[in-house]
């Protein structure tokens, strides 16, 4: 079965600051795995997402993610938080046993506090 | 247009009311789907209509009846809900996969209090 962890409940981070939000995953064959952002009362945000190719994955809002497969790890990184990064963020997978519209496997989410 | 929209924005209903959840998308997405979420939790898949049919139902309650009237529309049927229903209900959309993985793109969602 696909599953993701996200081993932090919360990070804290200064403003202005490089952040680091883990996600390890487990999936048998081929991982396709997202991150999105959800911001109070409202519904999630889409980030990035890495199916094939370059292990470092661009995204919105300035945030990137490293796909380790060795580490079977897919980290947010922004190299300079800002305190309007303050939200939940969800690592998500897709489950490859559902055709025709599939099903995403959520983490629990962390969230982000970034201080001024 | 790259947005989903739900109404109403927060619904507070009584155990024996009927209610429904609109969600409506304008992007072509043939795939729509149904999430519950509890506070700071992650979002809990109930339904998913593909091409307008039901493709997955996540073992929800017969008090939650999904309705998918057209390409653009998804309905949640509300009757007879108790208080541990009350939550965030999301709707979302996404193209349906074909060679490439698409995202989800989410609606802000309906807070619904079941009293």
């Amino acid at each position: 079965a696909q599953s993701v962890a996200q081993p932090e409940d919360q990070v804290n981070v200064a403003e202005g600051n490089p952040l680091t939000v883990k996600c390890t995953y487990s999936v048998s064959g081929n991982p396709y795995l997202f991150w999105y952002v959800q911001y109070p009362n409202r519904g999630l945000q889409f980030l990035l997402k890495y199916i094939t190719g370059d292990n470092l994955v661009k995204g919105s809002y300035g945030f990137e993610a490293e796909f380790n497969k060795s580490q079977t790890s897919f980290h947010l990184k922004k190299p300079s938080a800002l305190v309007s990064d303050s939200a939940l963020y969800f690592c998500a997978v897709r489950d490859m046993g559902y055709t025709g519209g599939f099903k995403t496997i959520f983490g629990a989410g962390t969230r982000l506090f970034v201080k001024a | 247009d790259t947005e989903v929209t739900q109404t109403p924005k927060h619904l507070v209903m009584g155990m024996t009311n009927k209610k429904s959840l609109k969600c409506e998308q304008h992007m072509g997405h043939r795939a729509m789907y149904w999430y519950k979420q509890k506070a700071k939790k992650p979002p809990e898949l109930m339904f998913v209509y593909s091409y307008e049919k039901l493709s997955i139902n996540e073992s929800v309650p017969s008090r939650f009846s999904p309705e998918c009237p057209n390409s653009s529309l998804l309905n949640l049927h509300l009757h007879a809900l108790q208080p541990e229903d009350s939550a965030l209900y999301l709707c979302a959309s996404s193209q349906i996969p074909a060679g490439t993985l698409n995202e989800q793109f989410f609606g802000p969602g309906t807070r619904l209090t079941v009293l």
